[in-house]
């Protein structure tokens, strides 16, 4: 069975200051890994994923994150916070079935809320 | 482009009471869908999934129900909603190819049961 971990339900940085969300996976076959933001009372959009080849991430908003297969984490980084990046963030890890394919089930982190000061 | 809905945005139910969410997605065919539950200090958790129309996996036992009867419809039903039953409901669609794994979700529910 996956699972995910996230460390720290609440984060707090200043504006400008970097951020950094930590996520823990715990998967039997390599996974697909993804991270996922969320505003108030607004459905979860995507910022990136990790399904194959390059380890390091780009998504949106100047946001990216690294897989580290020895360490089994996917931490989110974003060098310079933004007022605008406040919102609850999302780890998850998609099933992937025999021959790598997957029905797209996404096991969830219990969600970092990130506060930013100004 | 494809987009995906869901109504009610929000709805406040009587114990005891039957329960229909409608999530429906245009712009493209024989998606993947999907039902999450957010619950206060409980996550997101998936609640079922369909890769077809009438087929539907349940991922826990609970008081819910699902069915899709079109291809791009997807509802979640209750016949006695429970206090338990609480939380912010959303749906999801993944293209139904092979590779593409990416979820895209919708706007949610919010459901409170008294």
């Amino acid at each position: 069975a996956q699972s995910v971990t996230q460390l720290g339900s609440h984060v707090s940085v200043s504006e400008g200051a970097l951020v950094l969300l930590r996520c823990n996976y715990s998967s039997s076959v390599p996974p697909y890994l993804f991270w996922y933001v969320q505003y108030p009372n607004q459905g979860l959009q995507l910022l990136l994923k990790y399904t194959t080849g390059a380890t390091l991430v780009k998504g949106i908003n100047g946001f990216e994150a690294e897989f580290k297969k020895s360490e089994t984490s996917f931490h989110l980084t974003k060098p310079s916070a933004h007022m605008s990046d406040a919102a609850e963030y999302f780890c998850a890890v998609s099933d992937k079935g025999a021959g790598g394919t997957s029905y797209g089930k996404l096991t969830f982190g219990q969600g970092t809320i990130l506060t930013v000061h100004p | 482009s494809q987009t995906i809905h869901q109504w009610p945005a929000t709805l406040v139910q009587p114990v005891g009471s039957p329960l229909s969410l409608e999530c429906t997605v245009e712009g493209t065919s024989n998606p993947n869908l999907y039902w999450y539950r957010q619950a206060a200090g409980r996550g997101l958790q998936l609640l079922f999934y369909s890769v077809g129309i009438g087929q539907i996996s349940s991922e826990v036992p609970q008081n819910l129900s699902a069915s899709r009867p079109q291809d791009r419809q997807f509802i979640l039903s209750s016949k006695k909603l429970l206090l338990s039953d609480s939380g912010f409901y959303l749906c999801a669609w993944r293209p139904g190819l092979a590779g593409i794994e990416t979820q895209y979700f919708g706007p949610g529910t919010r459901l409170l049961v008294l």
